[in-house]
């Protein structure tokens, strides 16, 4: 099956930093990716829409400045918290749909991300 | 528009069947089904494209309706390796917009 795979899936990092998240398809090409943040016990928000290319498409409400967006590859998307804060503290999933498949979306096992 | 997804949670004993429900005010693109265990990703289990398409997956199985506005996920038999928190997923315009999340608990 396609397999996604995210990285780093912890990271604790000072309030200020920057940090960055990778999130790769293994076995597949993905002309889309998906960022989600998930906060406990709470559903999935999308946060962007990653074309390869091009520009990410924002969430109403998602800072672009905040967080950088950046899908290089057909395998490769990069979501980058910048100037981080506690509040950022989240679990951060994406997803990728394969190009030559039939729409199902695959995740990766996200990050965790703590800012203190 | 994130779909609207019920019951919020559902307790069942082993070999209980359960229902979970999604629906949205537009009719849509295509509905998915995942289901997500503590702490980990949320892992696919169907896509569902058609009005009136029903799909299985051994003892879980879905139905579209023929307005394509609604779905339900059909759990029978429950095993108890189907706790989990199970979504939708509604996709409209290239994007995915998840439900609030059904917690399913099976106990021996």
């Amino acid at each position: 099956g396609a397999v996604v795979s995210q990285h780093p899936s912890r990271v604790i990092c000072k309030s200020g930093t920057s940090v960055k998240i990778e999130c790769r398809s293994l076995d597949f090409q993905a002309t889309t990716m998906f960022w989600y943040r998930q906060f406990p016990k709470k559903s999935l928000m999308l946060m962007a829409t990653s074309n390869e290319g091009s520009k990410a498409t924002y969430e109403q409400g998602v800072e672009k400045d905040k967080f950088l967006i950046n899908h290089a590859s057909l395998t490769l998307s990069t979501l980058t918290v910048t100037s981080a804060h506690p509040e950022d503290s989240s679990f951060y999933i994406c997803s990728a749909r394969d190009s030559q498949g039939i729409y199902e979306q695959y995740f990766g096992p996200g990050t965790r991300l703590t800012v203190t | 528009q994130q779909p609207v997804q019920s019951p919020q949670a559902v307790i069942l004993r082993e070999g209980e069947d359960a229902v979970i429900n999604c629906s949205s005010s537009k009719a849509l693109y295509s509905v998915h089904w995942y289901r997500q265990k503590h702490g980990e990703a949320p892992v696919f289990l169907m896509i569902l494209l058609k009005g009136g398409e029903q799909k299985g997956h051994e003892k879980i199985s879905a139905s579209f309706n023929e307005k394509k506005q609604q779905s339900s996920l059909y759990l029978t038999a429950s095993q108890l390796s189907y706790s989990g928190t199970y979504f939708c997923g509604t996709e409209l315009n290239n994007d995915m917009r998840f439900g609030a999340g059904t917690r399913l608990t099976v106990k021996p």
